[in-house]
């Protein structure tokens, strides 16, 4: 059974630029969760998706954006790129959201210039 | 608010001897799940364990076993016989459950160094 897996690998933008970063969960998960991983600020929550409608955000700023597709495939977007927007973004499935286990990729690498 | 403590930053042990990562969280939810993960270089967070905030059973799992004290708020973690492929960063995470969805508040984590 594949797991979580997320393209690209990893990216190097310039400040101003966008980005979009893509994540196909399990097979069968209809969850899908965004993190992001800072040394700074460690592992922050950023938005979650159930059948293609976002149920819970967490607390970054309207840059970040995401959207899941009926396959269950999500994407997410951060706009006007930053310094700070360096991170390592991952994105974790699970069958329902809030049930079962819940699995995550191995990231997206960003560095932004 | 919630919020997840993981004091010890980094920890070495030379192979075979036991180690255990504390866990202490702050929650004002009466259920919730809490959660612990691996974090090898390749950077991937490997699923450990979700135990329920009504089950304070203890679990073993080979040489891995959790201590969930709800009365301290507690969630600790022991590798029996560490090995040098134990060798990780390790997080502890909690999220309120029946709200239909994950969103996990993790802990800095621990990274834990095992010394052949």
């Amino acid at each position: 059974k594949a797991g979580v897996t997320q393209t690209p690998r990893y990216l190097i933008k310039t400040r101003g630029q966008q980005v979009t970063l893509s994540c196909s969960p399990i097979s069968g998960h209809r969850s899908v969760s965004w993190y992001q991983q800072t040394p700074g600020q460690g592992l922050q929550f950023l938005f979650e998706y159930f059948s293609e409608t976002q149920r819970n955000k967490g607390n970054f700023p309207g840059r970040f954006s995401g959207r899941q597709f009926s396959n269950s495939r999500s994407e997410m977007n951060v706009s006007t790129l930053e310094l700070g927007d360096s991170a390592l973004y991952l994105c974790a499935s699970s069958v329902a959201g809030g049930t079962g286990e819940l699995f995550f990729g191995e990231g997206s690498r960003l560095t932004v210039l | 608010a919630q919020k997840v403590t993981q004091a010890q930053t980094e920890i070495s042990v030379v192979e075979k001897e036991d180690v255990t990562l504390d866990c202490v969280y702050e929650t004002r939810d009466t259920t919730y799940y809490l959660f612990w993960y691996k974090q090898p270089p390749s950077g991937e967070l490997v699923f450990l364990i979700r135990r329920n905030s009504f089950d304070e059973q203890n679990e073993i799992s080979g040489r891995y076993s959790w201590n969930f004290q709800k009365s301290t708020s507690s969630f600790n973690f022991t590798i029996t016989a560490s090995q040098v492929v134990d060798s990780a960063v390790y997080f502890c995470a909690l999220s309120p459950s029946g709200a239909g969805s994950y969103q996990l508040t993790f802990g800095k984590g621990t990274k834990l160094s095992v010394i052949p």
